[in-house]
Parts: structure tokens; C-alpha cells; sequence
């Protein structure tokens, strides 16, 4: 898997839009990009997935530039209940087989 | 739908104790399994991986072992637990490339 890196922590308050950028230089042709969400004493939970350009769902928007050496997760209005950890992951999407190593992510903490 | 099942959810074991934590997978055939430990205010440190029966690639040298019996059923175990084993035990399968699907965990306290 590609090395990823984030920032370690990032604070901000209810209704603002937080944008969480990964860097991922050594990332592959066939690598896809995967953001994770983790609350205290549960296991991490898929929320977004893109090869590029923008990939938007119900939680959260994921923006790959041309060169796809960076990605940014961009979480609108966020509340209380969005503080937790971030993890951004970079891998192949077929066959599975990726070895899925996390690194430490990126704490975001929702305040009032 | 896939499901995955990982039991017990806390567990206190004293020093020098065994330990077996199992974890099963409902609904996929041949999945890529994954054991995982979680330290407080830590990220997740990969344990053991499996793509297969009898199949384990072990990430980190530890007391810790893991086991693949059948298809669907990933263990792990050791022989005599230490403290530094205390942590947040999460076992995953590995769906479509990078989307993993974790279980509920298990809190492990060695006393």
C-alpha cells in the first residue's frame, strides 16, 4: 500500500465545513483511495471511496486532484457527533489482497 | 448481506493466562481476514492478515498467533498473555479493495 499521511489533529465547531487532506505521493495507477471514520471503542467504518475528480454520498464528499498525489475528505455542517478519527487508505480495488495497514489518522474534534 | 461476528466483548485475564478470541464472517466465501490491536489514544497496528485456510502473515513479532480453521473463522491466541497484550482487539474482512469490515472489538485487560 502506498504510504499516507495526515495531519494528527484538527479542531472545529458545530455547522462548519472541515476538510481533511491525506497525502499519498507513491500512489499507484491502480490504486483506489479510502477514507475511514472511528469513534472510541468501535471498529472504523467505510465512508467514502474515489479513483478521482470528486466522489460525493449522503456523509461526506472525497476530492482527488489531477496528479492524485493528495485527496481531501470534506465533511459539510459537521456536528458534535462527527468527532473522531480519520483514516485515509490507498490500495487496489480488485482482487482485495491490500494488506490494510492504517495509519494514526487525523483526530477531529466538533466543539460547540 | 456480509456479517461479522467477533466475541467476547471485554475480557480481564490475568498475566501468564491463554488467551483464544474468535471472529467469524457471514455471507462472503474466501475473504481476506484481518486481526487488529488498538492501544488507548493509539491507531490501529496490524496483527495478522489472511487470504486464505491455513494462511496467516504475521506484521508484527509478538507472543500473539493467529489461526484460519476453516473459510470463514480467523483466531487469535496466545500461550501466556503479558501486559503489554492489554488493547482494543478488532478483527476485519476485506471486502471490494480497500473497504474493510470491522467487528464489534474486544477489550482485553491483562491484570
Amino acid at each position: 500500500l502506498a504510504k499516507t499521511t495526515q495531519p494528527i489533529s484538527m479542531d472545529s465547531y458545530e455547522g462548519q465545513e472541515v476538510n481533511i487532506t491525506c497525502s499519498h505521493n507513491n500512489i499507484a495507477t491502480n490504486d483506489y483511495i479510502t477514507w475511514y471514520q472511528q469513534f472510541p471503542s468501535q471498529g472504523p467504518r467505510f465512508i467514502i471511496q474515489g479513483y478521482k475528480t470528486k466522489v460525493t454520498n449522503e456523509v461526506a464528499s472525497l476530492f482527488i486532484p489531477a496528479d492524485r498525489k493528495s485527496s481531501t475528505l470534506s465533511l459539510p455542517r459537521v456536528s458534535l457527533s462527527d468527532t473522531a478519527v480519520y483514516y485515509c487508505l490507498v490500495g487496489k480495488i480488485t482482487g482485495g489482497g491490500n494488506k490494510l495497514t492504517f495509519g494514526t489518522g487525523t483526530q477531529l474534534k466538533v466543539e460547540l | 448481506s456480509q456479517t461479522i461476528h467477533q466475541w467476547p466483548a471485554t475480557l480481564v485475564q490475568p498475566v501468564g493466562s491463554p488467551l483464544s478470541l474468535e471472529c467469524t464472517v457471514e455471507g462472503t466465501s474466501n475473504p481476506n481476514l484481518y486481526w487488529y490491536r488498538q492501544a488507548a489514544g493509539r491507531g490501529l497496528q496490524l496483527l495478522f492478515y489472511s487470504v486464505g485456510i491455513g494462511q496467516i502473515s504475521s506484521e508484527v513479532p509478538q507472543n500473539l498467533s493467529a489461526s484460519r480453521p476453516q473459510d470463514r473463522q480467523f483466531i487469535l491466541s496466545s500461550k501466556k498473555l503479558l501486559l503489554s497484550d492489554s488493547g482494543f482487539y478488532l478483527c476485519a474482512w476485506e471486502g471490494l479493495g480497500t473497504e474493510a469490515f470491522f467487528g464489534q472489538g474486544t477489550r482485553l485487560t491483562v491484570v
